[in-house]
């Protein structure tokens, strides 16, 4: 299947800074490109969902002006973590896809951040 | 809206055992559904699919899915687990809208 590169893997942080991650499609252009928060057994969140070159479309409650999701290019879109708290802890995770509802969506490896 | 309802968060079974995972859906038009997998420390994978057509989907390791409209269901089988399907496994679901959602997850754990 088609690689999607998520960087990095991990990351800390102290709090009040900001995280930038960054989600790419290796071999495949991708139209749209989720992002997702999973928390300890749980599901995966769906915090956003993005198509290039276009504003990123949130779920409710989450808050745009903390996340930050950039899609500037079929191949990357970045998730910035704003003013990091310790509860902003958790492992996102972003996927790509291809075509329309009905293709696959690739899955990046995750991101683990822990704000200290 | 979407949603994707899995009522097991555990199923724990012997090997060579039978296993079915559920998985129940809301969607108010056409829906497509998804089966993906998780495997120890992996990011998730797709395990299989249901786009339109035959019901019944199966994946190269040996697990099928029956889409069930009248029932909103899309539960996945194997007749005979392995210990290496031990992972957590995530039904969504697409096709209102351009998110894909998920369930909650299935943590399968297969013991020897």
């Amino acid at each position: 299947g088609a690689v999607v590169s998520q960087h990095p893997s991990r990351v800390i942080c102290k709090s009040g800074t900001s995280v930038k991650i960054e989600c790419r499609s290796l071999d495949f252009q991708a139209t749209t490109m989720f992002w997702y928060r999973q928390f300890p057994k749980k599901s995966l969140m769906l915090m956003a969902t993005s198509n290039e070159g276009s504003k990123a479309t949130y779920e409710q409650g989450v808050e745009k002006d903390k996340f930050l999701i950039n899609h500037a290019s079929l191949t990357l879109s970045t998730l910035t973590v704003t003013s990091a708290h310790p509860e902003d802890s958790s492992f996102y995770i972003c996927s790509a896809r291809q075509g329309p509802l009905n293709t696959e969506a690739f899955f990046g490896q995750g991101t683990r951040l822990t704000v200290v | 809206a979407q949603s994707v309802t899995q009522l097991d968060s555990q199923v724990p079974v012997f090997e060579e055992a039978p296993v079915e995972l559920r998985c129940n859906y809301s969607s108010s038009v056409s829906v497509y559904l998804f089966w993906y997998v998780q495997y120890p420390n992996q990011g998730l994978q797709l395990l299989l699919k249901y786009l339109s057509g035959s019901t019944l989907v199966e994946s190269i390791n040996g697990f099928e899915a029956e889409f069930n409209k009248s029932q909103t269901s899309f539960h996945l089988r194997k007749p005979s687990v392995h210990i290496s399907d031990t992972a957590e496994y995530f039904c969504a679901v697409s096709g209102d809208t351009d998110k894909l959602i998920f369930g909650t997850g299935t943590r399968l754990q297969v013991f020897p």
